[in-house]
C-alpha cells in the first residue's frame, strides 16, 4: 500500500512569489491535514480537509490556502511568500470513516526555503 | 484555547537508564497519540491510546492515558542509541505538542 505522497520535496522560492504544494494521501484515506514544522514554532496546524471539504483550519493568515479534489488529493497554496514561510511542510492522512482511531500517517513533506 | 504541553523538551540520557516524557493537555480528549521524528525526517505513529486508562507497549517504550488527569506518559526503559529522536503527543484534533527531543548516550 503505497504512503503518502508530497511532491515537490524541495523548493526555493524568492519573496513575494506564491507556492503551490501538493499531497496525495493513502489510498481510501479521505481526510487530510497539513502541519508546518519550523525549529521556533514547532509543529504548526494548518488545516484539515475531509471530502473536499475544509473541516478545522489553524491560526494562520489567508495567504495560507488549501483545497482538496475528489479523489482525497490535496493541494496547498501560499501566496506572498516571506521569509518566516521557510519551514517543512507536511501533510497527513487519516481514514476516519466508520470505527477509525484517527491516526494520522504523515508524508515526508515539502522543504521551502524563501529567499 | 486548546493547549498541548510536554516536557521535558530536551533529554539526554544514558543507555541503559530509565526515563518518563509527560504530556499534558487542557481540553478534555478521550483519545492522544504518540508519535517518533528522526532528524530530517518526518513523523512516524508510535502509540494510539483511545481510551482512560490505555497502556500500551513497543519494545522498550510504553505509553499510558489518563484522560482525568489530562495526562499521557511515554516511559522508556533500558534506553539505546536508536531511541534517539524527537517525540511529540498530539491530542484530537491534532494538535501537538513542541515535542521533547531525546537523545541517549553511551
Amino acid at each position: 500500500k503505497a504512503g503518502v505522497t508530497q511532491t515537490p520535496r524541495y523548493l526555493i522560492k524568492t519573496r513575494g512569489q506564491q507556492v503551490t504544494l501538493s499531497c496525495s494521501p493513502i489510498s481510501g484515506h479521505r481526510s487530510v491535514s497539513w502541519y508546518q514544522q519550523t525549529p521556533g514554532q514547532g509543529l504548526q496546524f494548518l488545516f484539515e480537509y475531509f471530502s473536499e471539504t475544509q473541516r478545522n483550519k489553524g491560526n494562520f493568515p489567508g495567504r495560507f490556502s488549501g483545497r482538496q479534489f475528489s479523489n482525497s488529493r490535496s493541494e496547498m497554496n501560499v501566496s506572498t511568500l516571506e521569509l518566516g514561510d521557510s519551514a517543512l511542510y507536511l501533510c497527513a492522512s487519516s481514514f476516519l470513516q466508520g470505527p477509525s482511531t484517527g491516526e494520522l500517517f504523515f508524508g515526508e513533506g515539502s522543504r521551502l526555503t524563501v529567499l | 484555547e486548546l493547549k498541548v504541553e510536554q516536557n521535558p523538551l530536551f533529554l539526554s540520557m544514558q543507555e541503559g537508564k530509565n526515563y518518563t516524557i509527560y504530556c499534558n493537555y487542557s481540553t478534555t480528549s478521550d483519545r492522544l497519540y504518540w508519535y517518533r521524528q528522526d532528524p530530517g525526517k518526518s513523523l512516524e505513529s508510535l502509540f494510539v491510546l483511545l481510551s482512560n486508562g490505555a497502556v500500551k507497549q513497543e519494545g522498550r517504550l510504553m505509553a499510558s492515558l489518563d484522560t482525568k488527569a489530562r495526562l499521557s506518559t511515554l516511559h522508556i526503559t533500558a534506553a539505546v542509541h536508536d531511541l534517539s529522536a524527537t517525540y511529540f503527543c498530539a491530542v484530537l484534533d491534532m494538535r501537538f505538542g513542541a515535542g521533547t527531543r531525546l537523545t541517549v548516550k553511551p
